[in-house]
């Protein structure tokens, strides 16, 4: 099946810094990429749809300019955290998408855990 | 506005024993309904997908599921639990209208020796 990589697979970082996360479809172009946030024992919560060359578009509550998104290319999309609290702690997992669409073309990425101290 | 509701958050069975997760769901429209599995530092997997065909759903490694719509119920069975089968295990359902998939909130499945 379609892979999905995504890169760190773990990172700690101070109060304060900036975070960028990678998420690559490895064997396919997606032309839709989506970011879940996943806290302890919680479910996926979508925070953003971002389409190769457009702007993302966030959820309800998700701050834009704290959670930059940039899809430049149809196999990249990231993810950066800007001036990370210790709050934004948590799991992001990355999803891809194919061109003909439905949920059930989504392959999702290992997710990355970040830690903010 | 659609919704899926995992209710167990943990279940645990013997193995060789049957698998029953629970998963109830709310829509506004015909909805599809996927269950995913999220083994430790993995990404997630598509068990098997129910799209308006037939109600009853076979998937990957023996599971499958059975749309009831009178009950809006989507449960996940197994009849004989596999030790490589515990993990987290999230029921969701689709937005038609804009692909956006909405996540329960899971249930992790163990498996008792």
């Amino acid at each position: 099946g379609a892979v999905v990589s995504q890169h760190p697979s773990r990172v700690i970082c101070k109060s304060g810094t900036s975070v960028k996360i990678e998420c690559r479809s490895l064997d396919f172009q997606a032309t839709t990429m989506f970011w879940y946030r996943q806290f302890p024992k919680q479910s996926l919560m979508l925070m953003a749809t971002s389409n190769e060359g457009s702007k993302a578009t966030y959820e309800q509550g998700v701050e834009k300019d704290k959670f930059l998104i940039n899809h430049a290319s149809l196999t990249l999309s990231t993810l950066t955290v800007t001036s990370a609290h210790p709050e934004d702690s948590s799991f992001y997992i990355c999803s891809a998408g194919g061109s003909s669409g439905g949920p059930e073309t989504q392959y999702f990425g290992p997710g990355t855990r970040l830690l903010v101290l | 506005a659609q919704s899926v509701t995992q209710l167990d958050s943990h279940v645990s069975v013997s193995e060789g024993t049957p698998v029953l997760l629970r998963c109830n769901y709310s829509s506004s429209y015909s909805p599809s309904l996927f269950w995913y599995v999220q083994h430790p530092n993995k990404g997630l997997q598509l068990l098997l997908k129910y799209t308006s065909a037939a109600t009853l759903v076979k998937g990957i490694n023996g599971f499958e599921a059975e749309f009831k719509k009178s009950e809006t119920s989507f449960h996940l069975t197994k009849p004989s639990a596999h030790m490589s089968d515990a993990a987290e295990y999230f029921c969701v359902v689709s937005d038609p209208s804009n692909d956006k998939i909405i996540f329960g909130k899971g249930t992790r499945l163990h498996i008792l020796p």
